[in-house]
Parts: structure tokens; C-alpha cells; sequence
């Protein structure tokens, strides 16, 4: 079972839908969560990170955390053209490496 | 957020030359760096953990007489890749960890290496 689990997709949706992202995870340990979105031959771009269970809302992205359940989730509001990438979440804990899913590759038609 | 640069974004080489490949933390010092590989449409894959001043940490099965990681500065961590071969070929991108910002981790832009 790997560490982080995280639906590859691809997930197409059209513009202005709300799009839903998730990871489960097995670790318990994991004390921080991110999101990052990769443009194609880009780096990752970090769009979200949290340390506590709960929302964090910035602009149309809101990251969840469920400690409990071991799931964190992106949510993304009037998605955009621009907003067609692929997901990655990791997490890690203490100074530890970041462990990644897999990616979701997301479209948002237009 | 903090920016990190990678020199340089592309790269073609024949077979048996070594590539370095440079990567800088521009408005911060990280004290670790990491570079990681990512082959088309997976994940990145960690290669080795760079810190400053001593040797880099290598994940499993990555050779490091043949990916020699040097973090000389607080800004800078070198990767080069030594007798490149076509498997090499591949999408490299390092990372730098900011230690005053909740240890947030932010990415290069990549290096895309294509060996002849």
C-alpha cells in the first residue's frame, strides 16, 4: 500500500464547475499537507499548504484536512480554462521528505 | 511565494558527456535542497536529499557515482549527471525547503535532459 493515495483521473469538467480533489493517506504522522499544481514541462507550483485539521480558503481554492480520516481534499470554485493541470498532493512530517500522490490530471472545458 | 531558478531549462548532449545542471534558492537560504525525477505523466520521484556543507543523501537505487549532488552554498545545489546515457533522458527538477517558513518546500522550474 503506498503512503499517499491520490486518483490519477484524468478528470475532465466543464467551466465554472466546482472541482473536487482528494488523497488519502496511511501515515499518521504526516503533521503538514500541501497542494501543488504542475503546468505540463513545469515545475510544481505550490498552491496550498496546511498544518491543522480544518479549511483553508484562498481566493476560489479552499484545502480541506481530515486528520481523523486520513484525507485531505482541494477544492476548486468557477474553475477556469487556466486551471487545467495536473494536482499533486504531499505531505510530510517534522523536517522528513515530502511524499507525493500519484497526480490528478484535471481539464476544465470550456 | 519564494522563488527558486534552474539552469538550464533544456539540455541535449550525446551519450558519455556529463551534464550539470544548477539550481538556486533566489530570496532565501535553504539549508536542504532536493532533486527529484519525473518521468511522463507520473509523479516526481525523489533522487537524493542535498544538504549544505555535507553529503547528499541518496534514496534507494539511485547511483550516486553516476548523480553527483554537490550543495556547496546556502543558495546554490549542483546535480550532474556523469556518463549520460539515452535512459537518462528525463525531467529534472529541484526543490528548495524555506526553514523560516514552516519548512514550505518550493520547486525549480525543471531541467528537461535529452541524451543522443
Amino acid at each position: 500500500q503506498k503512503e499517499v493515495e491520490q486518483d490519477p483521473g484524468p478528470l475532465s469538467v466543464p467551466e465554472g464547475a466546482i472541482v473536487s480533489l482528494n488523497c488519502t493517506y496511511s501515515n499518521s504522522a504526516f503533521q503538514y499537507f500541501m497542494w501543488y499544481r504542475q503546468y505540463s514541462r513545469k515545475g510544481p507550483e505550490l498552491l496550498m499548504y496546511t498544518y491543522s485539521s480544518g479549511n483553508k480558503e484562498d481566493g476560489r481554492f479552499t484545502a480541506q484536512v481530515d486528520k481523523s480520516s486520513k484525507y485531505i481534499s482541494l477544492f476548486i470554485r468557477d474553475s477556469q480554462p487556466s486551471d487545467s493541470a495536473t494536482y499533486l498532493c504531499a505531505m510530510f512530517q517534522g523536517a522528513q521528505k515530502l511524499v507525493f500522490g500519484q497526480g490528478t490530471r484535471l481539464t476544465i472545458n470550456p | 511565494g519564494a522563488v527558486v531558478s534552474q539552469h538550464p531549462s533544456r539540455v541535449i548532449c550525446k551519450s558519455g558527456t556529463s551534464v550539470k545542471i544548477e539550481c538556486r534558492s533566489l530570496d532565501f537560504q535553504a539549508t536542504t535542497m532536493f532533486w527529484y525525477r519525473q518521468f511522463p505523466k507520473q509523479s516526481l520521484m525523489l533522487m537524493a536529499t542535498s544538504n549544505e556543507g555535507s553529503k547528499a543523501t541518496y534514496e534507494q537505487g539511485v547511483e550516486k557515482d553516476k548523480f553527483l549532488i554537490n550543495h556547496a552554498s546556502l543558495t546554490l545545489s549542483t546535480l550532474t549527471v556523469t556518463s549520460a546515457h539515452p535512459e537518462d533522458s528525463s525531467f529534472y527538477i529541484c526543490s528548495a525547503r524555506d526553514p523560516f517558513s514552516y519548512n514550505e518546500q518550493f520547486f525549480g522550474p525543471g531541467t528537461r535532459l535529452t541524451v543522443l
